[in-house]
């Protein structure tokens, strides 16, 4: 199975300012057309979790430009710009290159 | 516009066998590229993926669960169906099925449940 790593795994942010999380997989996640199947999801309290970037870099439908992802092979990062309140919650990096899904061990990120 | 739905016991007892179902709309399992895949998050710990069924009827699950998961797909009630035999206690937690885009050089679950908490107790 590939190991899905996060880090940190708590993130306390100030409003305004910028936050990046780290992801690392155990393996390449590329495949042969030079994508890397590398997901990013945000799970606020008491909801769903919500798709944030897919591909490692593209933006979902509806998120907001604050939010990108970069990232190749084994080594990703979610960057958000400008952090806002709304923003706190669990992150949570999946790899979807082969079965059986993993998830990253999660990011608690939550306003200082 | 899609949704999906998870439904079945709050309370199992272990031994038992969980059954959880995935009402869906907005959207056919036969099209091609579509899947739907379960999803579980214990009390206070991260999301794990349990299993998936493809538009082809192709599933995959979970090997840490150890054989004891079936998934099922009822194509005339736009279901998806979870089976978890032999429960324990560790399988308490929130269940979500999500509709996952798996087409070609794609993949990701854009749609998910509300989720359904189960407790497995005696």
């Amino acid at each position: 199975d590939i190991v899905m790593t996060q880090s940190p795994l708590s993130l306390p942010v100030t409003p305004g300012e910028p936050a990046s999380i780290s992801c690392r997989s155990s393996e390449s996640l590329l495949n042969s057309n030079g994508d890397s199947y590398l997901d990013w999801y945000l799970h606020k309290p008491g909801q769903s979790p919500q798709l944030l970037i897919y591909l490692g870099s593209h933006r979902a439908s509806g998120v907001p430009d604050r939010f990108s992802g970069s990232g190749s092979g084994t080594d990703f990062t979610l960057k958000i710009s400008r952090v806002e309140a709304e923003d706190v919650g669990v992150y949570y990096c999946l790899q979807v290159l082969q079965t059986p899904f993993t998830f990253g061990p999660g990011t608690k990120v939550d306003i200082k | 516009q899609i949704t999906l739905r998870e439904s079945g016991p709050t309370l199992v007892k272990p031994t038992q066998t969980l059954t959880l179902t995935c009402t869906f709309s907005g959207f056919s399992l036969s099209t091609s590229g579509v899947a739907v895949g379960w999803i579980r998050q214990p009390p206070g710990k991260a999301l794990e993926w349990l299993a998936l069924i493809y538009w082809n009827d192709d599933k995959r699950y979970s090997p840490s669960l150890k054989g004891r998961l079936t998934i099922t797909e009822d194509t005339s009630k736009d279901q998806v169906v979870l089976t978890v035999t032999n429960v324990d206690p560790v399988d308490t937690g929130t269940y979500y099925c999500a509709h996952m885009d798996s087409r070609v050089n794609t993949g990701y679950f854009d749609y998910w449940g509300q989720g359904t908490l189960v407790t497995v107790s005696s």
